[in-house]
């Protein structure tokens, strides 16, 4: 069973491009949660999103930023216009079930880190 | 609301000496807690949980943890530290909110 898979690994762009970064959950997993790492900082939730639906998203930039999680195919996190302040480790996790309580921990990517030049 | 407090943001040990990890945390509900491994340039392992069973939880690799509900901590131990634990280590609290929250990260050195 694969694990979760992102693509790319890495991903270099200029000031004004976009950004495209992919997510494939655990086969099984219907849930998906996105987050970004600064250096030398712990995780920071963005968005969960289940098949074609944003359950939150109270953690994303309101501008800029979007994801979605389509029927079929990984869930995509998009960034237009990147600036020098959006370079950082971006990783993706997926579960089988809404996590709470005595629950399932999340399944990690290996994540995307995005250069913006 | 919950949050979590990681004490030490470096902690340096030598091979062969035990690991201690601190992390404190709060939430108004019955939390959660976990603790992930990092290693350079790759994605988060899971270490160990807590989910109201035993307070004291056995991991992977050798490391334990034991949650204690009166002095609201989590915290990571090993009894023998390997080179190869070098890395950033997270605890992580999810209460009532499906959404985790995650210190800041203790960054594991071990010295041969």
């Amino acid at each position: 069973n694969a694990g979760v898979m992102q693509n790319p690994r890495h991903l270099v762009r200029r000031r004004g491009q976009e950004a495209r970064l992919r997510c494939s959950p655990m086969k099984g997993h219907s849930h998906v949660y996105w987050y970004r790492q600064l250096p030398e900082e712990g995780l920071k939730f963005m968005v969960y999103l289940q098949k074609e639906n944003i359950i939150d998203e109270s953690g994303m930039p309101k501008e800029r930023f979007s994801a979605e999680f389509p029927k079929e195919g990984p869930s995509i996190l998009r960034i237009q216009q990147v600036v020098r302040g959006d370079s950082a480790a971006y990783f993706c996790a997926s579960s089988p079930v809404y996590m709470q309580g005595p629950s399932n921990e999340q399944f990690f990517g290996p994540g995307t880190r995005l250069t913006v030049l | 609301a919950q949050s979590v407090t990681q004490l030490d943001s470096h902690v340096s040990v030598s091979e062969g000496t035990p690991v201690l990890l601190r992390c404190n945390y709060s939430s108004s509900y019955s939390p959660s807690l976990f603790w992930y491994v990092q290693h350079p340039n790759k994605g988060l392992q899971l270490l160990l949980k807590y989910t109201s069973a035993a307070t004291l939880v056995k991991g992977i690799n050798g490391f334990e943890a034991e949650f204690k509900k009166s002095e609201t901590s989590f915290h990571l131990t090993k009894p023998s530290a390997h080179m190869s634990d070098a890395a950033e280590y997270f605890c992580v609290v999810s209460g009532g909110s499906y959404i985790p929250t995650f210190g800041r990260g203790t960054s594991l050195i071990v010295h041969p």
